[in-house]
């Protein structure tokens, strides 16, 4: 079963507008939840995370919300930039410890 | 320190043959974690570690993989027979944990597995 799920594969969108990259997950015990971003043969980097106890954090370019009651979280990049281009990954913690990831979403935004 | 570091980086084998792969975590973390990432799929959870103790293990895991961490530092993930199924990027992630809060992964840049 698919805990976190990132049902867009892929967006393109043009450098300057806004990237709005969208998570849902079913597990209502999730409470903190994780953007990644993947370049190809790298390994995953930390980008930004939101407390569930919060429904809005905003760091620079990137701003994760999160809506609760949807069970839905949103990372917004705004100014997008060409070197936003990458793989996103929404992750949540579980209450052991573990992140649970989504399939991930590529990212491309154009000149 | 400059991060996680995981060795080998690629590793091509024939089916039936055994690997291992070595993970060197952040040294400062209590928490190394083992992900497998296949094309297209986000990282899957397949096991953990706090300090040398294994706290758990994904039904991903089956008899043929095998980790450890024995002193608590690098850890080591063996597939033994391996099949085809079994290609894939392996990624290795370490943390800080702290009571209530595990804390973000820090990963390092996997070890991709190629099983002809």
């Amino acid at each position: 079963d698919q805990q976190v799920k990132q049902n867009s594969p892929s967006l393109s969108v043009q450098e300057g507008r806004i990237s709005i990259l969208n998570c849902d997950y079913t597990n209502s015990m999730f409470d903190y939840f994780l953007w990644y971003k993947k370049y190809p043969a790298e390994g995953p980097t930390f980008l930004i995370s939101i407390s569930s106890i919060k429904d809005k954090n905003e760091d620079g370019r990137f701003t994760v919300f999160l809506n609760k009651s949807a069970k839905h979280l949103s990372l917004h990049i705004v100014p997008s930039q060409p070197g936003d281009s990458a793989v996103y990954f929404c992750a949540a913690e579980n209450q052991g410890g573990k992140l649970i990831f989504g399939q991930g979403t590529e990212l491309s935004v154009k000149p | 320190d400059t991060g996680v570091s995981q060795n080998p980086r690629h590793k091509i084998t024939k089916r039936g043959q055994n690997v291992t792969f070595r993970c060197d975590p952040i040294s400062e973390h209590n928490r190394l974690y083992w992900y497998r990432q296949t094309l297209g799929q986000g990282p899957e959870f397949l096991t953990y570690f706090q300090n040398e103790a294994q706290l758990e293990k994904s039904r991903l895991l089956s008899d043929r993989f095998s980790a450890e961490r024995p002193k608590g530092s690098f850890s080591t993930l063996e597939i033994q027979r391996t099949e085809q199924g079994d290609s894939a990027m392996y990624l290795c992630a370490s943390s800080f944990h702290r009571v209530g809060r595990t804390g973000e992964l820090f990963f390092g840049e996997g070890s991709r597995l190629t099983v002809l």
